[in-house]
């Protein structure tokens, strides 16, 4: 069974720091893996996903995320925290080969805070 | 459009009730999506439409019964619900079949049961 795993249920950078925010994915095959941003009260969004191709993506608000298969990681950066990424983050594995789509088994979540 | 609307955003009822929730996608999409959300938990999928076919039940009890009127539609009706069902209900939505294509979401209906 698939399966992503979130290190840090919490972290908190200050305002222009780097953020980084881990995932490592348990899968026999090669993994489809995204990153998914929940404000509070609010669906989720998507930041980026991987789909094989290029194993650094890019996406939205300046996240990027690289896959690792050496290390099962696909772990999400931002070089410079804002106020407004102060969110709730998900990491998410889909079921490549299972042939249902966005079947999404998601990380436990990592509650992103930015200091002023 | 790129969107997938919900409705109501809010919704308390009481154990006795009926009532429904309404999801609605005009992107061309042929899967459809519930998902639960408990407080500070991540969304536990219940149910899959592809093709107006149920697909996937993950094993979610009678009280919610799931209806996909057309490609465009999602049901979820609700009946007979214990207060622990209160939660965040999500509805999704994605191309097809394969794994690779995003899903997006709705805003949720924020479900309490009295």
């Amino acid at each position: 069974a698939q399966s992503v795993t979130q290190l840090g249920s919490h972290v908190s950078v200050s305002e222009g720091a780097l953020v980084l925010l881990r995932c490592n994915y348990s899968s026999s095959v090669p993994p489809y893996l995204f990153w998914y941003v929940q404000y509070p009260n609010q669906g989720l969004q998507l930041l980026l996903k991987y789909t094989s191709a290029a194993t650094l993506v890019k996406g939205i608000n300046g996240f990027e995320a690289e896959f690792k298969k050496s290390e099962t990681s696909f772990h999400l950066t931002k070089p410079s925290a804002h106020m407004s990424d102060a969110a709730e983050y998900f990491c998410a594995v889909s079921d490549r080969y299972g042939g249902s789509q966005g079947n999404l088994i998601f990380g436990k979540g990592t509650k992103l805070s930015v200091k002023p | 459009d790129t969107e997938v609307t919900q409705t109501p955003k809010h919704l308390v009822m009481g154990m006795t009730n009926k009532k429904s929730l309404k999801c609605e996608q005009h992107m061309g999409h042929r899967a459809m999506y519930w998902y639960k959300q408990k407080a500070k938990k991540p969304p536990e999928l219940m149910f899959v439409y592809s093709y107006e076919k149920l697909s996937i039940n993950e094993s979610v009890p009678s009280r919610f019964s799931p209806e996909c009127p057309n490609s465009s539609l999602l049901n979820l009706h609700l009946h007979a619900l214990q207060p622990e069902d209160s939660a965040l209900y999500l509805c999704a939505s994605s191309e097809g079949d394969s794994g690779n294509t995003e899903a997006f979401f709705g805003q949720g209906t924020r479900l309490t049961v009295v």
